[in-house]
């Protein structure tokens, strides 16, 4: 069956240092894939779209890799603030398809 | 601009009871969503509404039904709220960018439902 893999423990980083999470799948065939961020009580927010034949890409702080061999993407912050505490969340889309599904997402906190 | 407005905001239903909850968007997006969001589970999409006049099951359509009104309004009813419909539902809306696919979705603020 198709599946979207992120962490479920929080990441507790401190300020300043690299966050990396991690989106794994099986059973796709992701068109491109998309990172959001979402707040408590918040709804998700767009971050980063990365497109199946693109190894990475960059926005401010943020970079994304998409690794279709090891289907895996990675999603880095460098030099992390408490204001990117959050939850981030991953989502594909499959070729052909329209809807986005969407991981259950992992908690960064980072400390001052 | 406001984006993606849902009301109510909150709702307390007891089990049985129906009610609609609703969605707007003024950024002349095509395509609509209705996901329910529950601890553990994720986001999980209900119904979608691809332009208007469609609207398609998605993963957990039972116990839902959808209207897509016109261009900006899809609302989402549920006819006999049961317990286990207890949740966090968001709408969201998106268009679809030059060249196709890859659309981006913008959110709503949520609406949090408890059915006792």
């Amino acid at each position: 069956s198709q599946k979207i893999e992120q962490n479920s423990e929080a990441l507790n980083i401190q300020e300043g240092k690299t966050a990396t999470l991690t989106c794994n799948y099986t059973n796709y065939s992701p068109a491109y894939l998309q990172w959001y961020r979402q707040d408590p009580g918040r709804g998700p927010v767009f971050l980063l779209l990365i497109r199946e034949n693109e190894k990475e890409k960059r926005k401010e702080r943020l970079k994304v890799t998409f690794d279709t061999t090891l289907k895996q993407s990675l999603f880095h912050i460098t030099a992390s603030q408490p204001a990117d505490s959050a939850t981030y969340l991953c989502a594909l889309v499959s070729a052909g398809y329209s809807t986005l599904t969407f991981g259950k997402g992992t908690m960064l906190l980072v400390s001052p | 601009n406001a984006g993606v407005t849902q009301t109510p905001k909150f709702q307390v239903l007891k089990t049985g009871q129906s009610m609609t909850l609703q969605c707007a968007q003024d950024m002349n997006h095509n395509s609509m969503y209705w996901y329910r969001q529950d601890p553990g589970m994720g986001l999980r999409l209900i119904y979608y509404s691809a332009s208007e006049g469609t609207t398609d099951k998605g993963e957990v359509p039972n116990g839902y039904n959808v209207s897509r009104l016109n261009k900006r309004e899809f609302s989402l009813r549920l006819e006999s709220a049961a317990p286990s419909q207890t949740s966090v539902y968001f709408c969201a809306s998106s268009t679809r960018r030059r060249g196709g696919g890859q659309e981006t979705q913008y959110f709503g603020p949520g609406t949090r439902l408890l059915v006792l």
